[in-house]
């Protein structure tokens, strides 16, 4: 299976600066059709994952562009150019290219 | 707007059965692939299967293989799942998403507790 591991597992952060959380996979995320299916989701304590990002860089609908994704291959990128209140709870970065798919450990992002 | 619901969660003991259901609406249910994702207390995401719209595709991870099932009724907007042989660490909320690579819709989950 491939490996997603996010670092840090913690953020601390103040409110309106910066973070970015790192995920890297223990293969290439390129699928056969040329996609890279690596996502973001946002959850919230007692609620379901909310996707942030698709296809790396692709922000959903009603996401606020503080956020953005980047990178590429193995390595990626969620960032969040200022943090609001609302921005904290566990972020998981998500492979859909091999099966069986699978996800980071999480990131738990809080206000210092 | 897109819907997943699901149910037939609840308390269980090991070696149990359970069946899970999760009623789409509000969008073209059988052109979907619909996944199966659970979530143990307190701990992180893992994906347990896959369905095409036709059926005729479906996987599981290793860790339920041979002991649940997916299905689905196009019919009836309906995903389902199975399962058998219930463990204590099969103990988890189960939510259904769609789509399968890339999923952007979940239901609320559905608690399974597999206690004696």
């Amino acid at each position: 299976d491939v490996v997603m591991t996010q670092s840090p597992l913690s953020l601390p952060v103040t409110l309106g600066q910066p973070a970015s959380i790192s995920c890297r996979s223990s293969q290439s995320l390129v699928y056969s059709d040329g996609n890279t299916y690596l996502n973001w989701f946002h959850q919230r304590p007692g609620q379901s994952p909310r996707r942030l990002i698709y296809k790396v860089s692709n922000r959903d609908s009603g996401v606020p562009d503080r956020f953005s994704g980047s990178g590429s291959g193995t390595d990626f990128t969620l960032q969040i150019s200022r943090v609001e209140a609302e921005d904290v709870g566990v972020y998981y970065c998500m492979q859909g290219t091999h099966w069986l798919w699978t996800f980071g450990q999480g990131t738990k992002v809080e206000i210092k | 707007q897109v819907q997943l619901v699901e149910s037939g969660g609840g308390l269980v003991k090991p070696g149990g059965s359970l069946r899970l259901s999760c009623a789409a609406s509000g969008f073209s249910f059988s052109n979907y692939y619909m996944t199966w994702i659970r979530q143990a207390p307190g701990k992180g995401l893992e994906w347990i299967s896959y369905i095409s719209g036709s059926s005729s595709d479906t996987n599981y991870a290793d860790s339920v293989k041979g002991r649940f099932t997916i299905s689905r009724d196009n019919a009836k907007n309906s995903l389902y799942l199975q399962m058998n042989s219930l463990r204590v660490e099969d103990t988890a909320v189960y939510y259904c998403a769609t789509p399968s690579r890339q999923p952007g819709y979940w239901g609320q989950g559905t608690l399974v507790t597999v206690s004696s």
